[in-house]
C-alpha cells in the first residue's frame, strides 16, 4: 500500500535558520504530492503542492520538488519565522485511482526569537 | 469561493451519550467529503469518506457512523460516546471531478473531550 513517512520532530530552529523537513513515500503510479500547514487549534491549510515529476511547488517562501527518481518531496525554507512554528504534513494522493490520500504523520516546527 | 463549515467548535460530552457532528461545504457541487480524526499529538485518522449523497465508505471499524443526506452535507455520528472518542474532528472536501488526485480543503475542526 501507499505510505508517507516523515522525519520526526519537534524540528527547534532560531529565527531566520534555515529549514528542510524530509518526506519519502511509497506509492503506485504517479501519485500527487502535497504539504499541509496546522496552526495550534485549527484545521489543515494546502502550503504547496506538486503533480508531476521534478514540479516544484512553492508558497510563502516554502518549497519542495518532486523527485521521482528518489521518490521524495523534502520542504524547503530559506529564512524561517516566528509565525512558522506549526505542525507540517507531507501527503500523496491520486495514486492508482483511489479516493483516499495518505497523509505522514506530522512534523511539528518550533521557532525561536 | 468555497468554504467549509465545522459545528460545533467544541463539545464536552459524558461516556455513553450520543454525538452529532456536521460539516457543510458552500461554493461547489458534488464534492468528495472526509472525516478525519486528531488525537492529542498524533497524525490524521480516516474515518470515513463519501464520493456522493448516501455513498459511505468506513476506513475504521468504530462505534461512530457517517452519512451524507444531501450533496454538501456530511454527518458523523455515535449513538454511545466512548473515552477513546475524544478528539479534534476534522471534515474536508475535495473536488468530486478531480478523482481522487486533488488537494484537500479542511475545516476549522471540532474538538470533542468524553468525560
Amino acid at each position: 500500500g501507499n505510505s508517507v513517512t516523515q522525519m520526526e520532530g519537534p524540528v527547534t530552529l532560531s529565527e531566520e535558520a534555515f529549514l528542510t523537513i524530509n518526506c519519502t513515500y511509497t506509492a503506485t503510479g504517479y501519485p500527487s504530492l502535497f504539504w499541509y500547514v496546522q496552526y495550534p487549534g485549527e484545521g489543515l491549510q494546502l502550503l504547496l503542492k506538486a503533480t508531476k515529476a521534478d514540479d516544484k511547488g512553492s508558497n510563502k517562501g516554502f518549497e519542495a520538488t518532486y523527485r521521482k527518481e528518489t521518490t521524495s518531496f523534502h520542504l524547503e525554507k530559506g529564512s524561517v519565522q516566528v509565525s512558522d512554528s506549526a505542525v507540517y504534513f507531507c501527503a500523496l494522493s491520486g495514486s492508482g485511482g483511489s479516493y483516499i490520500p495518505t497523509f505522514g504523520r506530522g512534523t511539528s516546527l518550533i521557532v525561536h526569537p | 469561493s468555497q468554504t467549509i463549515h465545522q459545528w460545533p467548535a467544541t463539545l464536552v460530552q459524558p461516556v455513553g451519550s450520543p454525538l452529532s457532528l456536521e460539516c457543510t461545504v458552500e461554493g461547489t457541487s458534488n464534492p468528495n467529503l472526509y472525516w478525519y480524526r486528531q488525537a492529542a499529538g498524533r497524525g490524521l485518522q480516516l474515518l470515513f469518506y463519501s464520493v456522493g449523497i448516501g455513498q459511505i465508505s468506513s476506513e475504521v471499524p468504530q462505534n461512530l457512523s457517517a452519512s451524507r443526506p444531501q450533496d454538501r452535507q456530511f454527518i458523523l455520528s455515535s449513538k454511545k460516546l466512548l473515552l477513546s472518542d475524544s478528539g479534534f474532528y476534522l471534515c474536508a472536501w475535495s473536488p468530486g471531478l478531480a478523482g481522487g488526485a486533488s488537494e484537500q480543503y479542511f475545516g476549522p475542526g471540532t474538538r470533542l473531550t468524553v468525560t
